[in-house]
């Protein structure tokens, strides 16, 4: 079993519509969690940062974090076809530098 | 304009060949990072340094592969000999040791092995 399991897609949505990105893991040891976003043939772009269980919110995303369920997500509110990119989850043990990545879920949002 | 810079951007070789990339980390960041990535294991961690010093290289095939620091601006990854198998999209990151590392990523370079 993968330390971070994520379901690649590809997910295909509406302009406007509410995008949820899930990520679950194994070890009970990571503390920290990230969401990254990358666009084609382009480099991964940290978009959030999160620390502790509950919710973190940046304009049309939010960033949720169960720790009890190791089940991560990111919600993406009135999505917009430049959200159209490979979304990452990663993770971090805590006192490490080692980011450990989910596969990515490729989403497209339609005009 | 901060940002990771990688060199080549491209590269196509004959399998056999040795092959050597080139990072430039964003300038006060103390932490490097080379991932790998390819369509069936995503990003893979291969090496990081902090403070130039490499902590941790269990990612890399040992026998071909070799990162090193030579200096604060520059970090390379050289494999030798290169196999078709090692096509993928190679990255370099850099960040700040805060006890957690942001990693910030450069444009990667594509690999091609023939």
């Amino acid at each position: 079993q993968k330390e971070v399991e994520q379901d690649p897609g590809p997910l295909s949505v509406p302009e406007g519509a509410i995008v949820s990105l899930n990520c679950t893991y194994s070890n009970s040891a990571f503390q920290y969690f990230m969401w990254y976003r990358q666009y084609s043939r382009k480099g991964p772009e940290l978009l959030m940062y999160t620390y502790s269980s509950g919710n973190k919110e940046d304009g049309r995303f939010t960033a949720q974090v169960d720790k009890s369920s190791k089940y991560i997500s990111l919600f993406i509110r009135d999505s917009q076809p430049s959200d159209s990119a490979t979304y990452l989850c990663a993770m971090i043990h805590g006192g490490s530098e080692k980011l450990v990545f989910g596969k990515g879920t490729k989403l497209t949002v339609n005009p | 304009d901060a940002r990771v810079t990688q060199t080549p951007r491209h590269k196509v070789t004959e399998m056999g060949q040795e092959v050597t990339m080139r990072c430039q980390p964003i300038l006060g960041h103390n932490t490097v990072f080379w991932y790998r990535q390819t369509m069936m294991q995503g990003l893979e961690l291969l090496a990081y340094f902090r403070n130039r010093a490499p902590l941790d290289d269990s990612g890399m095939p040992k026998d071909r592969f070799s990162a090193e620091m030579p200096d604060a601006t520059l970090a390379t990854l050289k494999i030798q000999p290169s196999e078709p198998r090692d096509s993928a999209v190679y990255f370099c990151a850099s960040g700040i040791d805060r006890g957690r590392t942001e990693a910030f990523f450069g444009q990667g370079t594509r690999l091609t092995v023939v």
